[in-house]
Parts: structure tokens; sequence; C-alpha cells
């Protein structure tokens, strides 16, 4: 079945240094790729996404290639904020029809002054 | 829009006792999620609907856990009898008409069993 492989945390950065949270994913045919993330005490709030291979999603300095060729969906970013300090989910929805997501277990980031 | 609406944020209940979660999707959205978030499992989808009608209940955990959906704007979850190991964050999620990949999540449930 589908799955969905990402960095364990918590990721601990200072501000304004270079973020990347690796995912790496499992599906049959080609899937759409999710960054979701959730600040404490919320939902889940969709971050980026890519539908097809090559496809760079962004959003608030934040961005990720889907790769096809290594099965990946990196998340990036140049200069990390202390409001960016969250859990990032990777996710992915397969082909079954009803855009079910299959997450991956989260990484924590936490940014210090 | 209000956004994905649930209620209680907060439940507090001992074990035995019937718990009730609610959820309302978005306006014009016609399927909807049930997602279950601990620290040891993850996000585990346990049921989703499609125009009211339950597509998928494969991850219900046990036959104490049922959803329903009674009409388009309303869902509930109900665990009866609840155990201490039912403690999570419950979220709803719902999406608009197929095919569309983006869910759009509630605040969640906070459940605490003792």
């Amino acid at each position: 079945g589908d799955s969905v492989t990402q960095m364990e945390g918590p990721v601990t950065l200072s501000e304004e240094a270079f973020l990347t949270i690796n995912c790496t994913y499992t599906a049959t045919g080609y899937p759409s790729l999710f960054w979701y993330v959730q600040y404490p005490g919320e939902g889940l709030q969709l971050l980026l996404k890519a539908t097809k291979a090559d496809d760079k999603g962004s959003n608030k300095g934040f961005e990720a290639t889907y790769r096809k060729e290594t099965t990946s969906f990196h998340l990036e970013k140049g200069s990390v904020q202390v409001s960016d300090s969250a859990v990032y989910f990777c996710a992915l929805s397969g082909n079954s029809g009803y855009s079910t997501l299959t997450f991956g277990k989260g990484t924590m980031l936490l940014v210090s002054p | 829009d209000a956004g994905v609406i649930q209620s209680p944020r907060h439940e507090v209940t001992e074990m035995g006792q019937e718990v009730t979660l609610r959820c309302k999707p978005i306006s014009g959205h016609n399927s909807l999620f049930w997602y279950r978030q601990t620290m040891m499992r993850g996000l585990e989808l346990l049921i989703y609907f499609n125009n009211n009608v339950p597509i998928d209940d494969s991850g219900m955990p046990e036959d104490r856990f049922s959803a329903k959906m009674p009409n388009a704007s309303f869902s509930t979850l109900k665990i009866q009898p609840s155990e201490p190991r039912d403690s999570a964050v419950y979220f709803c999620a719902s999406i608009p008409t197929q095919p569309y990949n983006e869910q759009f999540f509630g605040p969640g449930t906070r459940l605490t069993v003792l």
C-alpha cells in the first residue's frame, strides 16, 4: 500500500537558518504530494502541493519539488523564522478517486531567536 | 466561510462513558473524513464519507466506534463505551466536489478518557 516516510524530529534551528525536511514515498501510479503544517493547538493546514512530476509547490517561502525518479518531496526554506515552529506533515493522495491522504508521522520544527 | 467546525474542542470523560464528537463540514463540500492523532501512531484515517455515504470504514479501530453523516452539513463520531486508550485528538476534514485533493481540517477535539 501507499506509505510516506519523513525524517524524525525535532529539528532545532536558529532563526534565519536553512531548513530541509526530507520526505520519501511509496505509491502506485501518479500520486499528488502535499505538505501540511500544524501549529500548536490547531488543525492541519495545507502548506503547499504538487500534482505531477517535476512540479514545484511553494508558499510562504517554503518550497518542495516532486521528484519521481527519487520518489521524494523534500521541504525547504531558505531562512526560517520563530513563527515557523510547528509540526510538518508530508502526505500523498493516491488514485482511489476519493482524495484520501496517507500521512507521514510528522516532523517537529523548533526555531529559536 | 467559517471553515470546518468541530465540537467540543475538549472532552474529558470516564472509562465506560459514551462520547460523541461532532463535525460541520464547509458548506458545499461533499466528502468528509475523520482522523485520529496520537503520539504513538500519528494521524490515522478512521472513516470517510462521500455524499453522506460511508465509503471506507476500515480504519475504525473496533465496534465501539461508529460514525454517521445524516446530512451534508453534519457528522458524528461516537465511542461507546470509551476506554483510556481512546485518548487522542480527533480531526474532521472536508473537501469539495471530487476530484479535488486538498483537505480542509477542523481544529480537532482533544479527548481524554480517565
